[in-house]
């Protein structure tokens, strides 16, 4: 069974930082690329950041680039997103997302974990 | 970057009513199109991708179509458990983007 499960999250002030881990088991973690989408207080879903599944290929939405580093250790399953210079607009629900065999749609998605931004 | 653009932005709904969400590209995208279902405080929920291909396990009420900019998903028959919110997602191109949502109350 796929599984993915988040953490790392939590309440901080403007600026500072963070690292989200995303473990995960039941599939072969090296074999694909992952992605970490959020999802802001009452609102819709929106793509973050993207890895290939050896980690040499990075992407990012223009909103974090330069401040958010996708990276991932297939050593240890294990997905991570360190957030520098976090802004109230950061402030979401992130989940991390397994691409599919099939394209670039997400066929299995973490639970989340939610990061809070405010003074 | 290519925009999603879904509608309705929310619709009610009875047990058993036929629903369809529609979901636009800003340009073609090939058939490079997911659809997931969110229930309230949970994860998205891959239903359909390539448009029209349901994932194992999806109840067969769900459907896909479309081609070019346009896709739509449809509900033929629609059940307690499917009142939630859905989002159209294309992955033609990076960045992968969503729709706004649609949310579907009961009537």
């Amino acid at each position: 069974e796929v599984q993915l499960v988040e953490s790392g999250g939590g309440l901080l002030q403007p600026g500072g930082s963070l690292r989200l881990s995303c473990a995960a088991s039941g599939f072969t973690f090296s074999s694909y690329a992952m992605s970490w989408v959020r999802q802001a207080p009452g609102k819709g879903l929106g793509w973050v950041s993207k890895i290939s599944n050896s980690g040499g290929t990075t992407y990012y939405a223009d909103s974090v680039k330069g401040r958010f580093t996708i990276s991932r250790d297939n050593s240890k399953n294990t997905l991570y997103l360190q957030m520098n210079s976090l802004r109230a607009e950061d402030t979401a629900v992130y989940y991390c997302a397994k691409a599919s065999d099939y394209g670039d749609f997400f066929d299995y998605w973490g639970q989340g974990t939610l990061v809070t931004v405010s003074s | 970057d290519i925009q999603m653009t879904q509608s309705p932005s929310s619709l009610s709904a009875s047990v058993g009513d036929r629903v369809t969400i529609t979901c636009r590209a800003s340009q073609g995208i090939s058939n490079s199109l997911a659809w997931y279902q969110q229930k309230p405080g949970k994860a998205p929920k891959l239903l359909l991708y390539a448009a029209s291909r349901l994932k194992s396990g999806v109840p067969s009420r769900f459907s896909g179509s479309g081609s070019g900019t346009d896709y739509t998903l449809t509900i033929s028959s629609l059940q307690p458990e499917d009142f939630a919110t859905y989002y159209c997602q294309q992955y033609y191109s990076t960045p992968q983007t969503f729709g706004q949502g649609t949310k579907v109350e009961i009537k």
